[in-house]
């Protein structure tokens, strides 16, 4: 397996623009966590879905941002518009649930930069 | 929602030396799974080492090592005989069946090995 895959690598955007970022997880997975992490903040956790039904949301930090999962392979996380302040390298990592014993898969992560 | 804290935000050792960072967590639950990540410079995360709360025995993968103290919910990492490419954010995480599965994460401490 490729292992959890993000893109873009990097994306460099305006402010007001929207940006979507892409995750496909690991074959057979059926958790997906969408984090954010900054120096300040460290990991935030945004969003988690299992089975392709959101979980927990509580961490998106407001309506700007917005998480779908519409099939098993395949995720979105949005923000529009987005914010200098959204700046960011954003996670997305899946795992096996209900088994806790299993740790999450990272992709590569996302460097967004809005100027 | 779970806490997990991390200390030393850095941490520095010599080459060929042995290092431990440290990890404390708050739970009410007896059944959990802890894990330590390294995200070296390159920004993926990788898993280091596992551990099961029912377990006593440490958990020992090759140089890494951790001390789990459970009454105590302390969880730290020990790597002995520390190489140059041990040099990485170090992330403590933990997570349980009781709390949704999701994964908590400390706020890292970045290590610097130093030649």
């Amino acid at each position: 397996d490729a292992g959890v895959i993000q893109s873009p690598r990097h994306e460099v955007t305006e402010m007001g623009q929207e940006v979507t970022l892409r995750c496909k997880p690991i074959s057979g997975h059926n958790s997906l966590f969408w984090y954010r992490q900054t120096m300040m903040r460290g990991l935030e956790l945004l969003i988690y879905f299992n089975n392709n039904v959101p979980i927990d949301d509580s961490g998106m930090p407001e309506d700007r941002f917005s998480a779908k999962m519409p099939n098993a392979s395949f995720s979105t996380l949005k923000i529009q518009p987005s914010e200098p302040r959204d700046s960011a390298v954003y996670f997305c990592a899946s795992s096996l649930a209900p088994d806790p014993n299993t740790e999450a898969f990272f992709g590569q992560g996302t460097r967004l930069t809005v100027v | 929602a779970q806490t997990v804290t991390q200390s030393q935000p850095e941490m520095s050792v010599q080459e060929a030396e042995t290092v431990t960072l440290s990890c404390t967590y708050d739970t009410s639950e007896s059944d959990y799974y802890l894990f330590w990540y390294k995200q070296p410079p390159s920004r993926q995360m990788i898993l280091v080492i596992r551990q099961e709360a029912y377990k006593q025995q440490n958990a020992t993968e090759n140089r890494f090592s951790v001390n789990f103290q459970k009454a105590a919910k302390s969880f730290s990492l020990k790597i002995s005989d520390s190489q140059l490419g041990d040099a990485a954010m170090y992330f403590c995480a933990y997570r349980s069946p009781n709390t949704g599965n999701q994964f908590y994460f400390g706020t890292g401490t970045s290590l610097t090995v130093i030649p």
